[in-house]
Formats: C-alpha cells, sequence, structure tokens
C-alpha cells in the first residue's frame, strides 16, 4: 500500500517555511525523502528509522512518529533551489529485501 | 568517479519490439532495483536484486524481464507483453536492502 503524502501541492515566496507529511497505514521500519526535479532522477536528502528520530540537512529536517506511522520533512527559510517535487519511500517493519513503495509526491514551487 | 550509469538517456522503439535498458554501477553496491515513473506519479518498483544471480519481481513486474549476471549491472528488458511501456525508467542500487538508495539519471522510453 502506497504512503500518502499531504499536501499534493505548495507555493511559497522565498524564505517561507513548508511541511510535507507522509502517512503510512502499515506499521515503517523507514523512510526515505527524496526531491527531484523534472526530467532528472531523484536525489536523496535522509533516511529515518523507526524510534521518533528527527534529522537535519542544513535547512531541511525531518521527523518520524512511529505511534502515528507519519513522517514529516520541514524546509526552512526556503530558497529557490528548493523547488521540485518531494518524494517519501516506504520500508516497511521488518525491513525487508525489496524496494521503496513511493508516495505520489509533493510539487513545491518557490517563488522569488 | 562512483556512480551509477544509465544509457540511453532517450530511447524510441515501436510497438511489439522488445528493448532493453542498461544499468551499471561502479558503487559495488549488492542490491540493485528498476522503477518505472509515469507522469505526475511516484515511482512504482518492477524488479529488484539482492545478490548476483537472484532477483524478485516487484508491483508491476508483468511484461518486463531481468538480469544479474555481474555485481555492476542489471538489465531491463521491456518486452512486448508490457501493455503501456512508455515511461521514465530508473535504475538504483544501495549497499544492502535497508540501506538508502542512490538512482541513476533514467531512461525515457517512448514506444510509437
Amino acid at each position: 500500500q502506497q504512503p500518502v503524502q499531504s499536501p499534493q501541492a505548495v507555493i511559497l515566496r522565498e524564505g517561507e517555511d513548508a511541511v510535507i507529511n507522509c502517512s503510512s497505514s502499515k506499521a515503517l521500519y523507514s523512510v526515505h525523502w527524496y526531491r527531484q526535479k523534472h526530467g532528472e532522477a531523484p536525489v536523496f536528502l535522509m533516511i529515518l528509522l523507526k524510534g521518533g528520530e528527527q534529522k537535519g540537512h542544513e535547512k531541511i529536517s525531518a521527523s518520524f512518529n512511529e505511534k502515528k506511522q507519519q513522517s514529516s520533512l520541514y524546509l526552512t527559510a526556503s530558497q529557490l533551489s528548493y523547488s521540485g517535487t518531494y518524494f517519501c519511500g516506504s520500508k516497511y517493519s521488518g525491513g525487508g529485501a525489496d524496494g521503496l513503495t513511493f508516495g505520489k509526491g509533493t510539487h513545491l514551487i518557490i517563488q522569488p | 568517479d562512483g556512480g551509477i550509469t544509465q544509457s540511453p538517456k532517450y530511447l524510441f522503439r515501436k510497438e511489439g519490439q522488445n528493448v532493453t535498458l542498461s544499468c551499471e554501477q561502479n558503487l559495488n553496491h549488492d542490491a540493485m532495483y528498476w522503477y518505472r515513473q509515469d507522469p505526475g506519479q511516484g515511482l512504482r518498483l518492477i524488479y529488484y536484486s539482492q545478490i548476483v544471480n537472484d532477483f524478485q519481481k516487484g508491483d508491476i513486474a508483468e511484461g518486463y524481464s531481468v538480469s544479474r549476471e555481474k555485481k555492476e549491472s542489471f538489465p531491463l528488458t521491456v518486452t512486448s507483453a508490457q501493455k503501456n511501456p512508455t515511461a521514465f525508467y530508473l535504475c538504483a542500487s544501495s549497499i544492502s536492502p535497508r540501506d538508502t538508495q542512490y538512482f541513476g539519471p533514467g531512461t525515457r522510453l517512448t514506444v510509437l
């Protein structure tokens, strides 16, 4: 079952903050966040393992709420380069040897 | 430089023809994956391989075939049995099945 991402799209002014959510109906083992620019391959941002940890990467951070089976990606003081489509990829409990199950993506547009 | 290469970048084929997409990595990764991406959609898993000479079907394997004769290579054949082959195909690899997946640049296949 595909994780559900929200919102589907968001438009921001440069410098504003955004939150992207990824929810699963199945118990999560890990959540992987990627950003994809149009026509290009997804670029890895960060991985979160179950345990409710929070990670940071420059002005982008993420959290993993094991109780809610949800991960959130936080973009602070957004820059023009943050524009793109953000995907969460899930691995379910047990880890699994298979690939990731991706959400449909969140389109982020940053305007000057 | 270490990385994942896919060739060709663009591929055009006539309906009913089989076509093979190349994926090579020099990262010494054990696991490799093939995903398909349709416009406005997330990535869907076609096949994955944990080790050489072993591979498993993903969520949408019908009409596709793969081989894993070498650690570095994981070619995907799109057969004439695949009803809607036009899509963006992405290859990925990871050190192990639970680790971060890194993507190649992708091949855009158009069937005329």
